[in-house]
């Protein structure tokens, strides 16, 4: 099974909106990393959080980690057309060489 | 700076032909590492090569062989294609573990 587990599956919003990610995980991890997939692309990486991080900020990318509930969520402020996209968060395990995936947020954001 | 190279970008096979996916990554990095994505699954670990010389199975290896034939070149080989291998297929590559990886532009590969 994957590590990730991300919810919503789904998620659609107005324009100039806030979307919220969540990713839960399994494992002890090194670090946690979300990725931007457009519709039959390759993925790009947006932000990465280490193990021993509890937030942290990239631009409208608010990322937060909590290792106790092995759990991260991804915020995009003030929402655009152009966010729309899947979103899929990583893992990278303490001591491991593998970089696992989530199953994905399809974010649709609404003119 | 051309990145992860992926070819072909699209291939039909025939149940039972054997093909292999070429990546090649130009920015000297040590691991790297090969993805099937079918919808709604999101991207599932076949193998990855944590350095040149090494590879490891990740969760869905059936079916499938890899060479790191140097450290610029990951393959993936298919033996013997079953329709269930149809997907996506992407390539990635990474400098170290805690550092982003760089995906390729995907291979849809078609069983019929």
């Amino acid at each position: 099974s994957q590590q990730g587990e991300e919810d919503p599956q789904a998620l659609s919003i107005q324009e100039g909106e806030n979307a919220t990610m969540n990713c839960s995980y399994k494992t002890s991890i090194n670090n946690l990393q979300w990725y931007r997939q457009n519709s039959g692309r390759g993925l790009v990486h947006l932000i990465l959080i280490r193990s021993n991080e509890r937030e942290k900020h990239s631009g409208r990318l608010r990322v937060t980690l909590d290792t106790s509930k092995k759990s991260s969520s991804l915020l995009i402020t003030a929402s655009r057309a152009a966010d729309t996209a899947s979103y899929f968060c990583a893992t990278v395990d303490q001591g491991a060489q593998k970089l696992v995936f989530g199953q994905g947020t399809r974010l649709t954001i609404n003119p | 700076n051309a990145g992860v190279t992926q070819t072909p970008k699209f291939q039909v096979l025939k149940t039972g032909q054997s093909m292999t996916l070429q990546c090649a990554q130009d920015m000297n990095h040590n691991s790297m590492y090969w993805y099937r994505q079918d919808p709604g699954m999101g991207l599932r670990l076949i193998y990855y090569s944590a350095s040149e010389g090494t590879t490891d199975k990740g969760e869905v290896p059936n079916g499938y062989n890899v060479s790191r034939l140097n450290k610029r070149e990951f393959s993936l080989r298919l033996e013997s294609a079953a329709p269930s291998q149809t997907s996506v297929y992407f390539c990635a590559s990474s400098g170290l573990m805690n550092t982003e990886a760089f995906f390729g532009q995907g291979t849809r590969l078609t069983v019929v």
